[in-house]
Formats: C-alpha cells, structure tokens, sequence
C-alpha cells in the first residue's frame, strides 16, 4: 500500500524558515516523481513544485521561485521542501504526492500538513 | 500559463441523479487533463488521467471526455458519496494547472 507521511507543519512568522518532509514507502520511491502541492484555506489547489525521479529535473511555480527548493533521499525513500522567506501568503496545507515515471498527474496523496503564520 | 476554467462553480443534485461537470482550458491542452475528488478534510484522489482513463479503483458510473479545450466528468447516477468538490489538472505544460473547482452538493 502506498503511504506518503508529511511532517508537522507549524507556525511561523513571516520572513521565517520551514522544512517539510515526507516519508514514502509501499512503493519503489527512487523510480517516481514526487511533487508538492498547497491549498490555503477554503481555496483550490497550487502545484508547488516538482522533481523527477532521479531528482535531475526541478520544477517550481513562480510563487515560490527564488524561495522554495525541492530535494528527495532516495537512499531514505524522503522528499523534501525547504521553505525560506514566507510570506503569509504561503498559509496553506501542504501535500506530497507522487506522479508516475514522469511528472504528469498525480496518483497518491499524502494527509497533508498546515503550514500557518503567527503575527 | 494555461489557465483552467471549471463550470458550474456549484451544481445541485439529488442522488440518483445525473451530473456533467465541465473544463475548460485556455489553449489546447490534447488528451493531458485529470481529475480529481475532494471530501472535506481529506487529500484529493486522482479520479482520470489522459482526459478519460479511469485510475485504479473508480466506478464505472464515472466517465471522463474530451480533448484539445474542452472536457466533461460525468456521473450517471449520483451516490451519496459523490458529492465533493471536483478538480482538473492540466499536465501539457509546466506550469501545471488546476481549475478552481466545482462543489457537488446536495
């Protein structure tokens, strides 16, 4: 069974630092895409950012260029985001999902985790 | 940027009943459109991939149409629970775009 597990998300302030992180396992994690994607509060779907399989192609929305980097262990089945300068704007729940070979649709999900801002 | 439009926003049904959600993209997108499902307080799932090939898992009361700037996800007689709010993704272009959703309900 495919598992994806986010990290705590948490509170931040704006201008501050955060690392996600989440945990694959139930599949072969080194051959997938994996990809980021955010929903702020009562709003729609933002894809965040990609990377391919071996981790040699990155993608980002402009968003979050500049501020946001994706990386993947696949010794450690992991997927990161390193998330630095946020904005309040970037309050959202953040999901982790996998693609297929190539980064195209998403096939699995994981739970998610907020991401929100104190004042 | 390939901008995804969805209609309606919301669509009121009964179950039983007939649903036909549709998408719309600002340029031609080929067969590279999915769709998803989302309840309150969960993940999204992947309901079709290549505009109408069903993922592992959906009924066949769900049907996927389209190509190019125009699609369809149809529900042939709603189920309770079906009623959720519905996504496409274009995945021709990065980058990759969502329409903003439409609302099933009751």
């Amino acid at each position: 069974e495919v598992q994806l597990l986010e990290s705590a998300g948490g509170l931040v302030q704006p201008g501050g630092s955060l690392r996600l992180s989440c945990a694959a396992s139930g599949f072969s994690f080194s051959d997938y895409a994996m990809s980021w994607v955010r929903q702020a509060p009562g709003k729609g779907l933002e894809w965040v950012s990609a990377i391919s399989a071996s981790g040699g192609s990155i993608y980002y929305a402009d968003s979050v260029k500049g501020r946001f980097t994706i990386s993947r262990d696949n010794s450690k089945n992991t997927l990161y985001l390193q998330m630095n300068s946020l904005r309040a704007e970037d309050t959202a729940v953040y999901y982790c999902a996998k693609s297929g070979t190539w980064i195209l649709y998403l096939d699995y999900w994981g739970q998610g985790t907020l991401v929100t801002f104190s004042s | 940027e390939i901008v995804m439009t969805q209609s309606p926003a919301t669509l009121s049904v009964s179950p039983g009943e007939r649903a036909t959600l549709s998408c719309r993209a600002s340029q031609s997108v080929g067969s590279k459109l999915a769709w998803y499902q989302q309840k309150p307080g969960q993940a999204p799932r992947l309901l079709f991939y290549g505009a109408s090939t069903r993922a592992t898992g959906i009924p066949a009361r769900f049907s996927g149409r389209g190509s190019a700037t125009e699609f369809t996800l149809t529900i042939s007689s709603l189920q309770s629970e079906d009623f959720a709010v519905y996504y496409c993704q274009q995945y021709s272009a990065w980058p990759y775009t969502f329409g903003q959703g439409s609302k099933l309900e009751i």
